[in-house]
């Protein structure tokens, strides 16, 4: 079944830049998402369809995307983003995917 | 406002069908492009796609898990229900619904979630 690949974790100091990875076959060819989860807490939507901030979202998340690899950033991290990060797409069948997550600790 | 919530029991037996009800308000099912989806948790482990109804009543299912789901609509009560049959130690879960408000678009808003354990 198709994956998409995410690394476990990031660590980053405060202030710093923090780069999560998304590495999926169809990513060039179907849209990403982001997804942003705390502890206890249910998912929310952060990056829509490659690079779009929903509203109320802050301008220091962005994503990027090269060749089967999106990246989400986040720019100047701050205790608040300390949370786990979820990729979705879709496969070639166009069925939703997650990525295993990733684990943001700011140290 | 837009919100979604689900409920289902809490507990099921191995071998038992689960049922599972999202309940939405501030939209509708009817509207162009949108969708409910259902996404599960197992503790501590990854968000898992399960399967989605949209606005034409069409449906779509984890590869995985295809044999054993089935997504419905009331339009009318405003609710979907999922039901997951052959229930295994395995699917125990946080379940979610959430919506998405368009073809291309994200699940912008999602449901507190409701925990399912699947134990004799």
């Amino acid at each position: 079944s198709y994956e998409l690949t995410q690394p476990p974790s990031v660590s980053v100091s405060p202030g710093q830049t923090a780069r999560i990875p998304c590495s999926g076959e169809t990513l060039p060819k179907q849209y990403t998402f982001w997804y942003q989860q705390k502890p206890g807490q249910a998912p929310v939507l952060v990056i829509n369809a490659d690079t779009e901030r929903p509203s109320g979202i802050t301008e220091r998340l962005s994503a990027s995307s090269s060749g089967t690899t999106v990246t989400l950033t986040i720019t100047g991290v701050q205790a608040e983003d300390e949370a786990d990060y979820y990729c979705q797409s879709a496969d070639s069948s166009g069925i939703w995917v997650f990525g295993g997550g990733t684990k943001l600790t700011v140290l | 406002q837009v919100s979604l919530r689900e409920s289902g029991p809490a507990l099921v037996k191995p071998t038992e069908t689960l049922t599972l009800t999202c309940a939405f308000s501030g939209f509708s099912l009817s509207s162009s492009g949108v969708s409910v989806n259902w996404v599960r948790q197992p503790p501590g482990k990854a968000l898992e796609w399960l399967a989605a109804i949209d606005w034409e009543d069409d449906k779509f299912y984890s590869t995985s898990l295809r044999t054993r789901l089935t997504i419905s609509k009331d339009t009318s009560k405003s609710q979907v229900v999922l039901t997951l049959t052959n229930m295994a130690p395995a699917d125990t879960a946080t379940y979610y619904c959430a919506r998405a408000d368009g073809l291309n678009f994200g699940f912008d808003i999602w449901g507190p979630g409701t925990t399912v354990a699947v134990s004799s």
